[in-house]
């Protein structure tokens, strides 16, 4: 089976501008869970999406949204982008259940 | 509040010796815990699971032991190798109803010559 994809890997953007990012879950994936990562920090949660409806969210600012299609693919919106939003995005697909997640390579968003 | 957490940010291991890195949890009630192994510019991988009903997992060169009395679990690697140089971090899932995982900080681990 092919793995979680993302894209795109690298994004360059100026404050104030929004930023839409793909995930493509593992085939068979319902659920799709979207993660900040900072340098130095660990996964920051975002949100989770099952079977096209937001299940779980953090705690991010309204900025910070997502879908998930009937084909689970997943995309997650910034919003007024802020410095502070520079960091690598993670999206990790799993069957939806109490089981392990798989994860793509990331985009990495800066914003200048 | 409830939460996972790392002992060490930083381990350094000599190459050939094994690692142990630890993990404490505050949810008596979560039932799943998983390793993950995050190598520089990539995503994070994963390393092995346990769930509350074993005390001890074995993979290859991986071992992860789960002490419920005192919530805790540790990740021992045997043989550390330089490939085995990343950020390591353990996840638990506690069942609300929405099945989330709760992340712990991160253990980074560097391997000497």
């Amino acid at each position: 089976k092919a793995g979680v994809t993302q894209t795109p890997r690298y994004l360059i953007k100026t404050r104030g501008q929004q930023v839409t990012l793909s995930c493509s879950p593992i085939s068979g994936h319902r659920s799709v869970s979207w993660y900040q990562q900072t340098p130095g920090q660990g996964l920051q949660f975002l949100f989770e999406y099952f079977s096209e409806t937001q299940r779980n969210k953090g705690n991010f600012p309204g900025r910070f949204s997502g879908r998930q299609f009937s084909n689970s693919r997943s995309e997650m919106n910034v919003s007024t982008l802020e410095l502070g939003d520079s960091a690598l995005y993670l999206c990790a697909s799993s069957t939806g259940t109490a089981d392990t997640q798989y994860f793509g390579p990331g985009t990495r968003l800066t914003v200048l | 509040g409830e939460s996972v957490g790392l002992h060490l940010p930083t381990l350094s291991v000599q190459e050939g010796d094994n690692s142990i890195i630890n993990c404490a949890y505050s949810n008596s009630a979560s039932d799943y815990f998983i390793w993950y192994k995050q190598e520089s510019g990539k995503g994070p991988q994963f390393i092995i699971d346990i769930r509350s009903n074993m005390d001890k997992r074995q993979g290859q060169r991986v071992t992860v032991l789960l002490n419920k009395t005192v919530k805790h679990l540790s990740l021992q690697i045997a043989a550390t190798q330089p490939g085995d140089s990343a950020v390591y971090f353990c996840a638990e899932n506690i069942v609300r109803g929405n099945y989330q995982l709760i992340w712990g900080a991160g253990t980074k681990l560097i391997i000497k010559p």
